[in-house]
């Protein structure tokens, strides 16, 4: 079966200080992979999707990145946090076309950043 | 532009009476369309998913969805709320390899 695993849950960094969230999906290839993050009082937002090794598409300009080094890795980054980065990352992926799960789109529990 | 819109951020009901969460979607063909709930501190949990099976689709917890295409309509509806449904819900629609969320609706159970 797949699973989705995606660490750290909770983290408090401080401004200015790096970021890395990982996340890693087992039991699948070549899935679509995003990071999404909800901001206090706000919905979920799109930052990134991949459909792919190395292929990075940015929905939200902003001082993160993310990168899949490998097929079923894809991290969440930041060189120097802000504020304004605070909330609730999810990653998420869905199976590719030929996956029978392809509409189906599976969460990680999630990782709660608090920058001070 | 692909968009999914709930259109209220907020819903209050009183326990046992119906729930109705309006969600509504943009596109020049029908998406994917799922609703997923998420409780305080928690990860989202899918609740239904639409997709072009039957129109009216059974979820979780008692929740059912209408897929109206002539509406372009998503609504999540429920025939008595629970105080365990607080919670905020998200509607959310698969274009492709996109995946859009509405805003969120965040629904209160009044005792």
């Amino acid at each position: 079966s797949q699973t989705i695993h995606q660490w750290p849950a909770t983290l408090v960094q401080p401004v200015g200080s790096p970021l890395s969230l990982e996340c890693t999906v087992e039991g699948t290839s070549n899935p679509n992979l995003y990071w999404y993050r909800q901001a206090a009082g706000r919905g979920l937002q799109l930052l990134f999707y991949s459909v792919g090794i190395g292929q990075i598409s940015s929905e939200v300009p902003q001082n993160l990145s993310a990168s899949r080094p490998q097929d079923r890795q894809f991290i969440l980054s930041s060189k120097k946090l802000l504020l304004s980065d605070s909330g609730f990352y999810l990653c998420a992926w869905r199976g590719g076309t030929a996956d029978p799960s392809g509409n189906t789109i599976y969460f990680g529990e999630g990782s709660w950043l608090t920058v001070v | 532009a692909q968009s999914v819109t709930q259109l209220d951020s907020h819903v209050s009901v009183s326990e046992g009476t119906p729930v109705l969460l309006r969600c509504n979607y943009s596109s020049s063909y029908s998406p994917s369309l799922f609703w997923y709930v998420q409780h305080p501190n928690k990860g989202l949990q899918l609740l239904l998913k639409y997709t072009s099976a039957a129109t009216l689709v059974k979820g979780i917890n008692g929740f059912e969805a209408e897929f109206k295409k002539s509406e372009t309509s998503f609504h999540l509806t429920k025939p008595s709320a629970h105080m365990s449904d607080a919670a905020e819900y998200f509607c959310v629609a698969r274009y492709g390899n996109k995946l859009v969320f509405g805003a969120g609706t965040i629904l209160r159970v009044k005792s």
